[in-house]
């Protein structure tokens, strides 16, 4: 596509509950970014995928989160057991393997709320 | 470990030029970026500077980087009313893929 696109754009769930969260990155870019922002914050990272490997993992919070990209293209980030504190803004990001600069192009987010 | 810090806030009236500054603490950053998120969209990269640089000029927008003092600054020239959002600053180091970024500092032009 045209743009990095996320799905849902909002989701409300309720403590405990599982959620998924999708994102289809833009069409060639083999780097895909997952960061979570919280409100007044910037952009935390959380996982970053090279094809289908999940090249550097360090962000992620705990166990309860898990992402996979199964064909090198859509990723899905998995959140078990949902808390209130998994509340925020979750930014999905590709870039292209040949920039050299490292450039990011961010879809517009999905807003979790556990309530 | 990386460490980006902004001031979270800016005021400025249109026509005025904005100064947006950020320090850093990775000395092997090679990359420095300022990307602008309006309300309810995603992040947009404006501009970068690459770490042997010490300026850059886009437009209305010019990039100093003090690679000596691990300072980055934004300067918007001739500050319009669209241009209200919160600007992160982000650095890439070496070996790294992934960008770490700043808290943002929200930029308010008045008329």
């Amino acid at each position: 596509g045209a743009g990095v696109s996320q799905t849902p754009s909002n989701k409300v769930t309720e403590k405990g509950k599982y959620v998924e969260l999708r994102c289809d990155p833009i069409s060639g870019h083999t780097a895909l970014y997952w960061y979570r922002q919280s409100l007044g914050q910037g952009p935390e990272f959380l996982i970053y995928f090279q094809g289908t490997g999940a090249a550097d993992d360090s962000g992620l919070p705990n166990d309860r989160f898990f992402a996979v990209r199964p064909e090198g293209s859509v990723s899905t980030l998995k959140i078990q057991r949902t808390e209130r504190g998994d509340s925020a803004v979750y930014l999905c990001a590709s870039s292209s393997r040949t920039a050299n600069t490292g450039e990011l192009f961010f879809g517009e987010g999905s807003r979790l709320t556990v309530l | 470990g990386e460490d980006v810090e902004q001031s979270l806030f800016l005021s400025v009236r249109e026509g005025d030029s904005s100064v947006i500054n950020c320090t850093y603490t990775d000395s092997s950053s090679t990359y420095l970026y300022w990307y602008k998120q309006e309300p309810g969209a995603g992040l947009q990269l404006l501009t970068y500077i690459f770490s042997n640089m010490d300026m850059k000029q886009d437009q209305r927008l010019t990039v100093l980087l003090n690679k000596k003092d691990k300072h980055l600054s934004l300067r918007i020239a001739d500050t319009q009313t669209g241009d209200s959002a919160i600007y992160f600053c982000a650095e890439k180091a070496t070996g790294r893929r992934a960008l770490t970024f700043g808290s943002g500092t929200r930029l308010q032009v008045q008329p």
